[in-house]
């Protein structure tokens, strides 16, 4: 089955505790990007990678680290993770930027 | 600038009755393509359809259509013959040529009434 795979979940951690939200497609596909989503603020875009060794900040990269070493994978790194960074995460990939995107189930962070 | 704007935060529509939401943008590039998505409550995005900047008729997929109007910058969500199934967050989204950023709106919160 075709997906995008979050984990965790679910995460609730302190303040400073570094932190690693995993990703990974199973579609071959070369865009991949991570979003942010807030009451009100809709998803903001933290990370995008057009491909293999290839990221590039969104609109909300501060206090966010990626990578992407192999295709199918783009984790999101909270070196230092701050309350305000407790949000709703979503990874999502697509074959090029242009077409629409999968998105994963979300993974819920609270920071305390 | 904000590049996309949703003005209804939220709607109540009555099942069965035509919805129409609402989604403005703004650029500069003559080519550019635009995303809507639904969020129920579960929370996962779900792609709804998409309409390109060069697209010489208005996207259509079942129930979803988009009412592409480029003059006024506008990419509004019609769905037709509601039902209580629709109800859920939708998003507009953005992604203009030359950017491989995607841009969402802030969302419309749609309830479907019985």
């Amino acid at each position: 089955e075709a997906q995008v795979t979050q984990n965790p979940r679910y995460l609730i951690t302190v303040t400073g505790k570094k932190l690693t939200v995993t990703c990974s497609q199973n579609m071959n596909h070369e865009y991949m990007s991570w979003y942010r989503q807030d009451p009100g603020l809709g998803l903001r875009q933290i990370y995008y990678s057009m491909n293999v060794e290839v990221t590039d900040k969104g609109d909300v990269p501060e206090g966010y680290k990626v990578s992407r070493k192999e295709k199918r994978n783009f984790p999101l790194i909270l070196e230092s993770p701050s309350p305000n960074q407790t949000s709703l995460y979503f990874c999502a990939s697509s074959p090029t930027e242009n077409q629409p995107q999968h998105f994963g189930d979300g993974t819920r962070l609270s920071i305390l | 600038a904000q590049k996309i704007t949703q003005t209804q935060p939220g709607m109540f529509v009555q099942e069965k009755e035509a919805v129409t939401l609402d989604c403005t943008y703004d650029t500069s590039d003559p080519s550019y393509g635009l995303f809507w998505y639904k969020q129920p409550s579960s929370g996962e995005m779900i792609f709804l359809i998409y309409q390109g900047s060069y697209d010489q008729q208005n996207a259509t997929e079942g129930r979803y259509s988009l009412n592409f109007q480029k003059a006024r910058k506008s990419a509004n969500l019609v769905i037709s013959a509601s039902q209580l199934g629709d109800s859920a967050m939708y998003f507009c989204a953005m992604r203009d040529e030359g950017n491989e950023k995607l841009t969402f709106g802030t969302g419309t919160r749609l309830t479907i009434i019985p």
